[in-house]
């Protein structure tokens, strides 16, 4: 299955500020997942990042809000903008374990904004 | 609208105790379903999965759980927890022909020496 590498592990920034997390596969994939994690809840994807097009985002998510990239079948990232202390989280990467079903998950990055 | 319930939100044990965490989804269709754990500071670890078959699906570290159809239910189990089994764990649905990932809010197992 495929080993997703993330970071940074965690950061504190000022609200106002961007900060811009990656996500790098030791294989290629097609689809890559982000997630968000708010303190104390579930995981709500984000949105869907594939390579060559633009990510497909969830109800109440938006692109100026968080921009994805998706250079290519290994990598991703994922930006928050503007942050506010509303999106202190933990943002997560996924992808697809393959033919095996389910989906594996980078090791997230815990997001404090103050 | 589809989702996932996990009813316990807070679980605590003794060693040795048996564990049923409870899983109920809503989604009109054929589903593939999860569940993951957490472990303190780690990342989400996939335990075990059902996919079609046998609906009693067998995971990793003595951890089972029923697919029951009629009762749109994945419950997970274990006979006899360890401490090392404190941890979260999240069950999840997904469509059998859709990508996307519904996780429930997840159970906080916490497992006394």
């Amino acid at each position: 299955s495929a080993v997703i590498s993330q970071k940074p592990s965690r950061d504190i920034c000022q609200r106002g500020t961007s900060l811009t997390i990656q996500c790098q596969v030791d294989s290629q994939v097609t689809m890559m997942f982000w997630y968000r994690q708010q303190p104390g809840q579930s995981l709500t994807l984000i949105a869907t990042a594939n390579q060559g097009s633009e990510a497909t985002y969830e109800s109440g998510f938006v692109i100026d809000k968080f921009p994805i990239s998706r250079p290519n079948l290994t990598f991703s990232t994922l930006t928050v903008s503007n942050m506010s202390p509303e999106d202190s989280s933990i943002y997560l990467c996924s992808v697809p374990l393959g033919q095996g079903g389910g989906y594996t998950f980078g090791s997230g990055t815990r997001l404090t904004v103050v | 609208a589809q989702s996932v319930s996990q009813h316990n939100h807070h679980v605590i044990l003794s060693e040795a105790a048996s564990l049923e965490l409870g899983c109920n989804y809503s989604y009109g269709g054929t589903v593939n379903l999860f569940w993951y754990v957490q472990y303190p500071g780690q990342h989400l670890q996939l335990l075990l999965k059902y996919f079609s078959g046998d609906p009693l699906v067998k995971g990793i570290k003595g951890f089972e759980a029923e697919f029951i159809k009629s009762k749109f239910s994945f419950n997970l189990r274990k006979p006899s927890v360890q401490w090392s089994d404190t941890a979260e764990y999240f069950c999840a649905v997904k469509g059998d022909s859709s990508y996307k990932l519904i996780f429930g809010s997840g159970t906080r197992l916490l497992v006394r020496p």
